[in-house]
């Protein structure tokens, strides 16, 4: 089956510091993956979907500039925090669709639990 | 705006009996729905899902109902067991949104033996 790998799964940093966020499809090519982020006993928030070899598209509220997205490869994006305050400590989660339809299910990574001292 | 609400954040059931959990939505354009299971330190993994020009999909002890009219979704299953305890996850697509996949907060499932 898809698999998506997300790295690491959890990191602790100082308030100021910025944090890299990796999610790889491992066994399959994916042009779009999502980035979510998820708040203790609420959903899944889209955050923003991140386009191969273009610019991600950011959902409503969501600051492009202190979420950096790259996706420079078709196996591979990452998601960065920018100059991270104890706010920012949340879930994030990765994910991405192995069949270019549409509506077919997503493959989450296992997420990345942020925790900003 | 939550367009995707379940509204039980937990449910507990008995080893063997139904397990129905409930998803409203309230975006109409909605075209596709998924029911998707977690368990802690895990990602979401797809469980089922029902287009919106069916009112039914079933794979094995899992069925998923749906009701447009009332923009109301249920996921059945029977006979449950230990192993269905994890949180369920509706979620909600549709081809107008790009096909961004809306997440309900989840219900906590308790099987007990």
């Amino acid at each position: 089956g898809a698999v998506v790998s997300q790295h690491p799964s959890r990191v602790i940093c100082k308030s100021g510091t910025s944090v890299k966020i990796e999610c790889r499809s491992l066994d399959f090519q994916a042009t779009t993956m999502f980035w979510y982020r998820q708040f203790p006993k609420q959903s899944l928030m889209l955050m923003a979907t991140s386009n191969e070899g273009s610019k991600a598209t950011y959902e409503q509220g969501v600051e492009k500039d202190k979420f950096l997205i790259n996706h420079a490869s078709l196996t591979l994006s990452t998601l960065t925090v920018t100059s991270a305050h104890p706010e920012d400590s949340s879930f994030y989660i990765c994910s991405a669709r192995s069949s270019g339809q549409g509506n077919s299910p997503l493959h989450f990574g296992n997420g990345t639990r942020l925790t900003v001292t | 705006d939550q367009q995707v609400k379940q509204n039980s954040p937990s449910l507990s059931v008995q080893e063997g009996r139904i397990s129905i959990l409930n998803c409203d939505y309230t975006n109409s354009m909605f075209d596709y729905f998924l029911w998707y299971k977690k368990y802690p330190a895990e990602g979401p993994t797809f469980l089922i899902s029902i287009s919106s020009i069916k009112d039914k999909n079933e794979d094995g002890r899992f069925t998923v109902f749906l009701n447009k009219s009332a923009k109301h979704l249920s996921l059945h299953i029977v006979p449950s067991q230990p192993g269905d305890s994890a949180v369920y996850f509706c979620a909600a697509s549709g081809n107008t949104g790009g096909f961004k996949t809306i997440f309900g907060a989840g219900t906590r499932l308790f099987v007990k033996a």
